[in-house]
């Protein structure tokens, strides 16, 4: 079965200290990418990767990392959380090949930063 | 770049009638059009989409029309269901961009 993973699910963390949100996939498709989702605001776009190693801001990236140092993983990074990072973040992947569109979601990590 | 409208912000409709919503987008070239389902606590889930070349599609209760002219495509969900009941995002693909644009979601309640 065709899966985005994302870990933690839930995330409680203090300003300054610096988090990891994994994201794996298991279909081996070159694109993937991070959004957050606040109320009113719809889905926004953090950074995005076409492949191992290539990485492109989003509309939203200030504040975060990303790494794509294997097809599989794109893990998140705040290297300095903020109160306004609180969000629920999802990781996608987009199916590879010509005119392939179709992207799919995680499940989401509910992040906190106090 | 583009910009992805939806309305209404939510709609409310008794079960077994038909639920609409429409979104409006800014870039001519867009070519992909697709629609999230997200049920509460959960990620957001395609469930239909359309390209360019195409008018309309179909699957089961849900339906998907494009009008390019007027730039705009909606979602039709017959004889709802209370497990219709969701946050539902369009989206929209410019031609030769990776990234999707989209709306800001509808809320859609079916009152059994």
């Amino acid at each position: 079965e065709a899966q985005v993973t994302q870990n933690p699910r839930y995330l409680i963390t203090v300003t300054g200290k610096k988090l990891t949100v994994t994201c794996s996939q298991n279909m081996n498709h070159e694109y993937m990418s991070w959004y957050r989702q606040d109320p009113g605001l719809g889905l926004r776009q953090i950074y995005y990767s076409m492949n191992v190693e290539v990485t492109d801001k989003g509309d939203v990236p200030e504040g975060y990392k990303v790494s794509r140092k294997e097809k599989r993983n794109f893990p998140l990074i705040l290297e300095s959380p903020s109160p306004n990072q609180t969000s629920l973040y999802f990781c996608a992947r987009r199916t590879s090949g010509f005119g392939a569109y179709e992207q799919y979601f995680g499940p989401g990590t509910r992040l906190t930063v106090t | 770049g583009e910009n992805v409208e939806q309305h209404p912000s939510t709609l409310s409709v008794q079960e077994g009638d038909s639920a609409v919503i429409k979104c409006t987008y800014s870039d001519s070239a867009s070519n992909y059009f697709p629609w999230y389902k997200q049920e509460l606590g959960k990620g957001p889930q395609l469930i239909i989409d359309i390209r360019s070349n195409v008018g309309e599609k179909k699957d089961q209760r849900i339906a998907v029309t494009l009008n390019k002219t007027a730039k705009h495509f909606s979602l039709h969900i017959t004889e709802t269901q209370p497990e219709d009941s969701a946050v539902y995002f369009c989206a929209a693909r410019p031609y030769g961009n990776n990234r999707l644009a989209f709306g800001k979601g509808n809320q859609v309640v079916v009152i059994p």
